[in-house]
């Protein structure tokens, strides 16, 4: 079985300061992990992806996010926010259920960018 | 490139009313899957389909039938609709376990 918690509903930040998104999980696995982002009223576009190769994954739009299987996370981070990274993020990890890949969803974290 | 194609966009039925939503997908992925989302809930699981001919049960299969056609194609129908139905829903594909899964750009399904 495996599980995703993100652990911040919200993160307001200010356009130019950086970002940190919060994501611990658990597998009984070694997972695959992934960042998805959803603009409003849009589908779901991945950010980043990581495999079991470099543990620091840069992503697109400046985004990147660290695998430390020590403490089962993956943060997701930016250096410096813009007006357009405003939307929901949600943590994904991989899995297999009956022997079919899957994948489960945090319940996502709204990114809010003020001026 | 279309990736992930679904219709309709946007639909409003009434309580015991039946509605189909069609998706294709043109990446030659064997995986294809339906997702709902609600708020505050992320996105969950109602079938997946590993390969052509086989479809398989996620964690939200109830009230919900799934055909996979083709390999192309992946079609979810509501046999008969009730408000607790009402949610945004996706369908996605894969290549495969542990690859990147591609979303289609969403289905709004209101029902009254």
């Amino acid at each position: 079985a495996q599980s995703v918690t993100q652990l911040d509903s919200h993160v307001s930040v200010s356009e130019g300061t950086p970002v940190l998104l919060r994501c611990n999980y658990s597998s009984s696995y070694s997972p695959s992990l992934f960042w998805y982002v959803q603009h409003p009223n849009k589908g779901l576009q991945l950010l980043l992806k990581y495999t079991s190769a470099a543990t620091l994954v840069k992503g697109i739009n400046g985004f990147e996010a660290e695998f430390k299987k020590s403490e089962t996370s993956f943060h997701l981070t930016k250096p410096s926010a813009h007006m357009s990274d405003a939307a929901e993020y949600f943590c994904v990890v991989s899995g297999i259920n009956s022997g079919y890949s899957t994948l489960t969803f945090g319940k996502g974290t709204m990114l809010l960018v003020s001026p | 490139n279309a990736g992930v194609t679904q219709t309709p966009k946007f639909q409003v039925l009434k309580t015991g009313q039946s509605m189909t939503l069609q998706c294709a997908q043109d990446m030659n992925h064997n995986s294809m899957y339906w997702y709902r989302q609600d708020p505050g809930m992320g996105l969950r699981l109602i079938y997946y389909s590993a390969s052509e001919g086989t479809t398989d049960k996620g964690e939200v299969p109830n009230g919900y039938n799934v055909s996979r056609l083709n390999k192309r194609e992946f079609s979810l129908r509501l046999e008969s609709a009730a408000p607790s139905q009402t949610s945004v829903y996706f369908c996605a594909s894969s290549e495969g376990t542990g690859n990147t899964i591609y979303f289609g750009e969403g289905s709004w399904l209101t029902v009254v």
